[in-house]
């Protein structure tokens, strides 16, 4: 089944404490984003990447990293998780070019 | 600043009913214009889409309508059912450039049965 897997689902977690979301597609997709998506605001981009070691930030970077080092994976780094960051977080990937995402379930984020 | 607009935040509408969201972009240039629907505990999904070339779309009790001249679009649903309920987000984006989909705010349809 063609999917857009994240990990985990659910998290909770303390300030400052290093955390890793992963996410994984097997559609062989060059394009893949991550974006936050918080009640009256909608869906905003974090960072995307176009394709293996090409990445660049979305509208809302700040406190994240990404890496894309497989063409399949795309992991969202947060180095010292704030409160502000508590967030339902998705994935999403993309044929080049088609404008139709394929969106992960979702990783619901509580940083206390 | 948003590069899509989109309204009413909220609706409610009773079965059998027209489901009516609207949008507004800025950029010309954009080139795709697709709607998503999401259900609570889900990630959202392409549920139709536009390009700027055609007026309007329809497929089954979904239709877009669009206006190039007033850099408007809207969703339709029509005889809305209680399975509609969820929200939806309009989005654009430019396919021959970065890729990237700007998305509306949203706009949670509830319609009652």
């Amino acid at each position: 089944e063609a999917q857009v897997t994240q990990n985990p689902r659910y998290l909770i977690t303390v300030t400052g404490k290093k955390l890793t979301v992963t996410c994984s597609q097997n559609m062989n997709h060059e394009y893949m984003s991550w974006y936050r998506q918080d009640p009256g605001l909608g869906l905003r981009q974090i960072y995307y990447s176009m394709n293996v070691e090409v990445t660049d930030k979305g509208d809302v970077p700040e406190g994240y990293k990404v890496s894309r080092k497989e063409k399949r994976n795309f992991p969202l780094i947060l180095e010292s998780p704030s409160p502000n960051q508590t967030s339902l977080y998705f994935c999403a990937s993309s044929l080049w070019g088609s404008g139709g995402y394929t969106f992960g379930s979702g990783t619901r984020l509580t940083v206390v | 600043q948003q590069q899509v607009k989109q309204s009413p935040q909220s609706l409610i509408v009773q079965k059998g009913g027209i489901s009516i969201i609207n949008c507004a972009y800025e950029n010309t240039a954009f080139d795709y214009f697709p709607w998503y629907q999401q259900f609570p505990g889900k990630g959202p999904a392409l549920l139709i889409a536009i390009r700027p070339d055609v007026s309007e779309k329809k497929e089954g009790r979904f239709t877009i309508s669009f206006n190039k001249s007033a850099k408007q679009f809207s969703l339709h649903i029509m005889d809305s059912q209680p399975g509609d309920s969820a929200t939806y987000f309009c989005a654009a984006t430019l396919q021959t450039g970065a890729n990237n989909l700007f998305f509306g705010t949203g706009t949670r349809l509830t319609v009652i049965p």
